[in-house]
């Protein structure tokens, strides 16, 4: 079964500073990996994807990933934080042999500090 | 925001009661998968919906159990209510199982 881990609880970072959030991914087959943020009493927005091809991918409101294969990571970065950046982020992963459920991490709180 | 709607936003139920929660996906969407999520945890699969047919499961008992209308929007009912029930539960649809899932604003369920 597939499970993504996301090891830290909460994230600090002052506005401007670089934004990186962690994620390491266990799949049998090709993984299909995703980034959602939440707001408080929000349900989940889609942020970025990787499903082949380059290992950049560039997503929303000036966030990217990067997949490495070699370290089964898909960490979620973004070069400036802003203050409204502050969110609840979860990393996602589907195998891409056909199971169609997506399992996702614990979530990371992510606190900009203006 | 998405175009996945459900209804409704928040809803207080007593142990041993039932519950439906309703779900509109997104126009063209013909998936649509529900997921539990408990305070301070991810979503948890609950199971999906393709074409009117249940397309996978999670680990999750009988009591919960789905519907997926003609029009693609789908049910999800609860029977005999447990207080670790209580959480958010949130609809999400998608064009196929290759594609983002876009979810809707959940349905905070609290079980008194």
């Amino acid at each position: 079964a597939q499970s993504v881990a996301q090891p830290e609880d909460q994230v600090n970072v002052a506005e401007g500073n670089p934004l990186t959030v962690k994620c390491t991914y266990s799949v049998s087959g090709n993984p299909y990996l995703f980034w959602y943020v939440q707001y408080p009493n929000r349900g989940l927005q889609f942020l970025l994807k990787y499903i082949t091809g380059d290992n950049l991918v560039k997503g929303s409101y000036g966030f990217e990933a990067e997949f490495n294969k070699s370290q089964t990571s898909f960490h979620l970065k973004k070069p400036s934080a802003l203050v409204s950046d502050s969110a609840l982020y979860f990393c996602a992963v589907r195998d891409g042999g056909g199971n169609n459920r997506l399992a996702f991490g614990k979530g990371n709180q992510v606190v900009v500090i203006p | 925001e998405t175009g996945v709607t459900q209804s409704p936003t928040h809803l207080i139920k007593t142990r041993g009661q039932q519950v439906t929660l309703r779900c509109s996906s997104q126009s063209g969407h013909n998936t649509v998968s529900w997921y539990q999520q408990a305070l301070g945890q991810g979503p948890q699969f609950i199971f999906q919906y393709y074409r009117e047919e249940e397309n996978g499961r999670g680990n999750f008992p009988p009591r919960f159990s789905g519907l997926q209308f003609p029009n693609y929007s789908s049910e999800l009912n609860v029977n005999a209510l447990e207080l670790d029930d209580s959480a958010l539960y949130l609809c999400a649809s998608s064009l196929d199982s290759v594609t983002e899932a876009f979810f809707g604003q959940g349905t905070r369920l609290t079980v008194v």
